[in-house]
């Protein structure tokens, strides 16, 4: 099983302020097979990046995601309040399909 | 507009059984595969299993935790994907959503529903 580890835990920034996130995986991850989810409080987590890069439809471009093998990076270039939110990530090319286990925007 | 509706939830005693239901809508059902992700309380996503569509012979995968005890089924007439639990225990209790999936990937998310599992 692919263990999946993100970092921070929790990360304090303020509006217009550039997040990085971070997601190590324990072995290399199939292909490109890597997506980053947006989580809100009482909602549903929403697809945000799939195949490392790719953005889902109706993200905005401020979100970008990079990273080959075993790490990879979410990238949020202006922080807007509705960016406030819990972030996972997840490999899909091999089963189980696993998460990280979040990492938590919050504002300063 | 894509949609995935759960219910079945509720409070159910340790080693009873609860079925989940997610009926979608606004696409082919038959085209895509499914998944059932869980969320216990204050905690992160734990993927459950996943049923893939006809094309795909409806293979069918589950995450260790929950092998031999839950059964993931499809019903195409009428776009619904079940999520059978057994035997269940007090650590199966969370928001189950169910997914839409996009090859392997979780593209569209229900908004869930609660299992609570307690004497």
């Amino acid at each position: 099983e692919i263990v999946l580890t993100q970092s921070p835990g929790t990360l304090s920034l303020s509006p217009g302020e550039r997040a990085t996130l971070s997601c190590r995986a324990s072995q290399s991850i199939i292909s490109t097979y890597l997506a980053w989810y947006q989580q809100k409080p009482g909602q549903a987590p929403r697809l945000l990046i799939y195949d490392i890069s790719t953005r889902a439809t109706g993200i905005p471009d401020r979100f970008s995601g990079s990273g080959s093998g075993t790490d990879f990076t979410l990238t949020i270039s202006r922080l807007e309040r509705e960016d406030f939110a819990v972030y996972y990530c997840q490999q899909y090319g091999s089963s189980p399909r696993t998460f990280g286990q979040g990492t938590k925007l919050e504002i300063k | 507009e894509v949609q995935l509706v759960e219910s079945g939830g509720g409070l159910v005693q340790p080693g009873r059984s609860l079925r989940l239901s997610c009926k979608v809508s606004g696409f082919n059902f038959g085209d895509y595969g499914m998944s059932w992700v869980r969320q216990a309380p204050g905690k992160g996503l734990e993927w459950v299993g996943f049923i893939r569509n006809k094309g795909y012979g409806e293979t069918i995968g589950y995450a260790a935790s929950v092998k031999d005890r839950f059964i993931i089924s499809r019903d195409d007439s009428n776009n619904i994907a079940y999520l059978q639990m057994n035997s269940l225990k007090t650590e199966d209790t969370a928001l189950y959503y169910c997914t839409r999936d996009h090859g392997w990937l979780l593209a569209y998310w229900g908004q869930g529903t609660l299992v609570t599992v307690s004497s």
